[in-house]
């Protein structure tokens, strides 16, 4: 099966740049998506197809993918960044579903 | 503007039915994949399948399979989920997502999500 990893946890302060990793086996050859999903909201796509930005999300998200790690990488983070973040990818092998999320990372704003 | 509103919470009984909704608007309605995820309490995001609101042609993931029953009403353009024998550990948030193409890509928009909680 294909499993995507995600830190269960990441901190930083404000103003700061945060990191938060989905590893994967050659995840680099796959579209990685990550969503920002706040408590009591419904999820919001921030990065689509490893890097490209939806319209309305700041230009302080940014994504990569390369190897077994996509990165998700917020600038200059703000209290209003803090919230659980989850990559997507599908895999179309036949041994698992085809939606496969991480386990997600929680990013705390100290 | 692209919306999917979702039916309201709901609380059942270990064995009942249920049948939720998903309402989208403001796009063509037939042109697109409505995934539904849930969520239980304190984990994170499941995919359960998705339905090409076209032709009703569905995709379930196998822990869901034979679980749920997704299915569309294109005439009122109206995606759902439902369950013919709730258990205790459906308690969960639902959530339905616009997907495009062949729904292979990202989910572009969510509904608000619904939350369901089977209690005896």
């Amino acid at each position: 099966s294909y499993v995507l990893t995600q830190p269960p946890s990441v901190s930083v302060a404000p103003g700061q740049t945060a990191r938060i990793t989905c590893g994967g086996n050659n995840i680099g050859s796959k579209s990685v998506h990550w969503y920002q999903k706040k408590a009591g909201q419904a999820p919001v796509v921030v990065v689509s197809d490893d890097s490209d930005r939806p319209s309305g999300i700041p230009e302080r998200f940014s994504g990569s993918n390369s190897g077994n790690t996509a990165t998700l990488t917020i600038s200059r983070v703000e209290v209003g960044d803090e919230a659980d973040y989850y990559c997507h990818v599908w895999d179309s092998s036949t041994d698992h579903p085809p939606v496969i999320f991480g386990g997600g990372t929680k990013l705390t704003v100290l | 503007e692209v919306q999917l509103v979702q039916s309201g919470a709901e609380v059942k009984k270990p064995g009942e039915s249920l049948k939720i909704s998903c309402k989208g608007s403001g796009y063509r309605f037939t042109n697109y994949w409505i995934a539904w995820v849930r969520q239980m309490p304190g984990k994170g995001l499941e995919w359960m399948g998705s339905i090409y609101a076209g032709d009703s042609v569905t995709r379930y993931s196998p822990p869901f399979q034979g679980q749920v029953t997704i299915s569309a009403d294109k005439s009122i353009s109206i995606v759902y989920l439902q369950w013919s024998s709730l258990k205790a550990s459906d308690t969960a948030m639902y959530y339905c997502a616009r997907c495009g193409g062949d729904c292979t890509g990202h989910f572009d928009y969510w509904g608000q999500g619904t939350l369901v909680t089977v209690s005896s």
